[in-house]
């Protein structure tokens, strides 16, 4: 079975301070990594996945298999980025079928 | 604006009751999801129909069923509705969700109360 462990349910930092959002994995496959970005209960909107390796918004991600983890790190933390950020895993089995984390609520305070 | 759309936004009904949601995805794509946000249980995929045949199914209860139709809209119904049934239901779309690097974009959902 497919889980997605995000340990913190809630993290605050300062403006300005950087910040990395925990996840964890557990997949006997090769699976497919994504974080997702929800704006006060908004549409959930992706914001990076690991294959194409890009830097959105200031986060990256690297998905690091011997650890199986996928965690989002951001140098220098907005107030714009308060936000719900959930990590998804897809699997080969059925690529649109995503297993989330809990989530975690990032506070950026001024 | 992702381009997927649900209706209605906001509901609120009975227990006991049936709702219909409706979903109408992105121009072009082929697969629809719905998931169940709740408070207690996160977020939680429940089925996905691809071109109109069910592909995948996740923690849908027998109380919901969902079809996709020839225009690739879809509908997710949930009848005898419970107090717990009340969540976030969102509907989500890809070009086919049939391999990998798929991008899944999320409509904003339809907010169900039961009472």
């Amino acid at each position: 079975a497919q889980r997605v462990t995000q340990p913190e349910k809630l993290l605050s930092v300062f403006k300005g301070a950087p910040v990395e959002l925990k996840c964890n994995y557990s997949y006997s496959g090769s699976p497919e990594l994504f974080w997702y970005v929800q704006y006060s209960r908004q549409r959930l909107q992706l914001l990076l996945r690991h294959i194409s390796r890009e830097s959105i918004k200031g986060f990256t991600a690297d998905l690091n298999k011997g650890e199986t983890s996928f965690h989002l790190k951001k140098p220098f933390a907005q107030e714009e980025d308060s936000a719900m950020y959930y990590c998804a895993l897809s699997s080969g089995t059925s690529y649109g079928k995503l297993t989330f984390g809990q989530g975690t609520i990032l506070t950026v305070h001024p | 604006d992702s381009g997927v759309t649900q209706t209605p936004k906001h509901l609120i009904t009975a227990t006991g009751q049936r709702v219909t949601l409706r979903c109408s995805p992105r121009s072009g794509d082929l697969s629809v999801y719905w998931y169940q946000q709740s408070l207690d249980q996160g977020l939680q995929f429940l089925i996905q129909y691809y071109n109109g045949e069910e592909r995948a199914k996740g923690n849908i209860l027998e109380r919901f069923s969902a079809q996709q139709f020839p225009d690739l809209h879809s509908e997710l119904n949930l009848s005898s509705l419970e107090l717990g049934d009340s969540a976030l239901y969102f509907c989500a779309s890809s070009g086919t969700g049939l391999h990998s690097g798929n991008t899944i974009y999320f409509g904003e959902g339809s907010w169900l109360t039961v009472v």
